[in-house]
C-alpha cells in the first residue's frame, strides 16, 4: 500500500461546478499537510497549508483534514478554467529533514 | 528575486552519457531537494540537504548522485545515463517545515 493515495482522475467539471479532490494516508505519523497545484509543463506550487483536523479556507478552495480516517480533501468552490491542472496532496514529517511524501496527483480540467 | 532556477529547461542523452543538472535558489533556504515525476508515480525524492556540505539519499537515489558546496547551489549527477532515467526533475528548496518551492523542471530523455 502506498502511503499516499491520490485518484488520478481526469476529472472534468463544467465552469462554476464544486470540485472535491481527495487523498487517503496510511502513516498516522504524518504531522502536517499541503495541497499543490501544478500546471502543465510546470512545476508544483503550493496552494494550502494546514497541520490540524478540520477545515482551512483561502478564497475558493477550502482544505479538510480528518487525522481519525486519514483522509483529506480540497475543496474548489465556483471553478474556473484557470483551475485546470494538476492538483497534488502532500504530508510532512516535519523534524529535521522536512521531507514530504506526495501522492499521485489528480487532473482536473474545468470547461468553459 | 528569480526563486528556484534549473539548468538546462531540456536535455537529451544518450545511454551511458553522464550529466549535471544545476539548481540554484536565491530565498536564503537551507532544505534542498531534488525530484523525479513520471507519469502514474508522482514525485518522487531522489537526494535531498539539509544545509550546505550535507546530502542525504531520499527513495530513488540509485544512478543518482549530488553535491551541495554552496547553500545556494544542488547539483544532480547522473554518471551513467540510463533509459530508465527518462523523467522530469525537480528542484525544490525551503527554509522550514510549512512550504517547499519548486523550480520549473528539466525534461531528460535517455536514448
Amino acid at each position: 500500500q502506498k502511503e499516499v493515495e491520490q485518484d488520478p482522475g481526469p476529472l472534468s467539471v463544467p465552469e462554476g461546478a464544486i470540485v472535491s479532490l481527495n487523498c487517503t494516508y496510511s502513516n498516522s505519523a504524518f504531522q502536517y499537510f499541503m495541497w499543490y497545484r501544478q500546471y502543465s509543463r510546470k512545476g508544483p506550487e503550493l496552494l494550502m497549508y494546514t497541520y490540524s483536523s478540520g477545515n482551512k479556507e483561502d478564497g475558493r478552495f477550502t482544505a479538510q483534514v480528518d487525522k481519525s480516517s486519514k483522509y483529506i480533501s480540497l475543496f474548489i468552490r465556483d471553478s474556473q478554467p484557470s483551475d485546470s491542472a494538476t492538483y497534488l496532496c502532500a504530508r510532512g514529517y516535519g523534524g529535521a529533514t522536512n521531507k514530504l511524501i506526495f501522492g499521485t496527483g489528480t487532473l482536473l480540467a474545468v470547461q468553459p | 528575486n528569480a526563486g528556484v532556477t534549473q539548468t538546462p529547461k531540456f536535455r537529451v542523452l544518450k545511454t551511458g552519457q553522464s550529466m549535471t543538472l544545476l539548481c540554484a535558489q536565491d530565498m536564503n533556504h537551507e532544505y534542498m531537494y531534488w525530484y523525479r515525476q513520471d507519469p502514474g508515480m508522482g514525485l518522487r525524492l531522489i537526494h535531498y540537504s539539509v544545509g550546505e556540505g550535507t546530502t542525504a539519499k531520499g527513495e530513488v537515489p540509485d544512478g543518482y548522485n549530488v553535491s551541495r558546496l554552496k547553500k545556494q547551489n544542488f547539483l544532480l549527477g547522473l554518471e551513467s545515463a540510463a533509459p530508465s532515467q527518462t523523467s522530469v526533475y525537480f528542484c525544490a528548496s525551503s527554509y522550514s517545515s510549512d512550504t517547499q518551492y519548486f523550480g520549473p523542471g528539466t525534461r531528460l530523455t535517455v536514448l
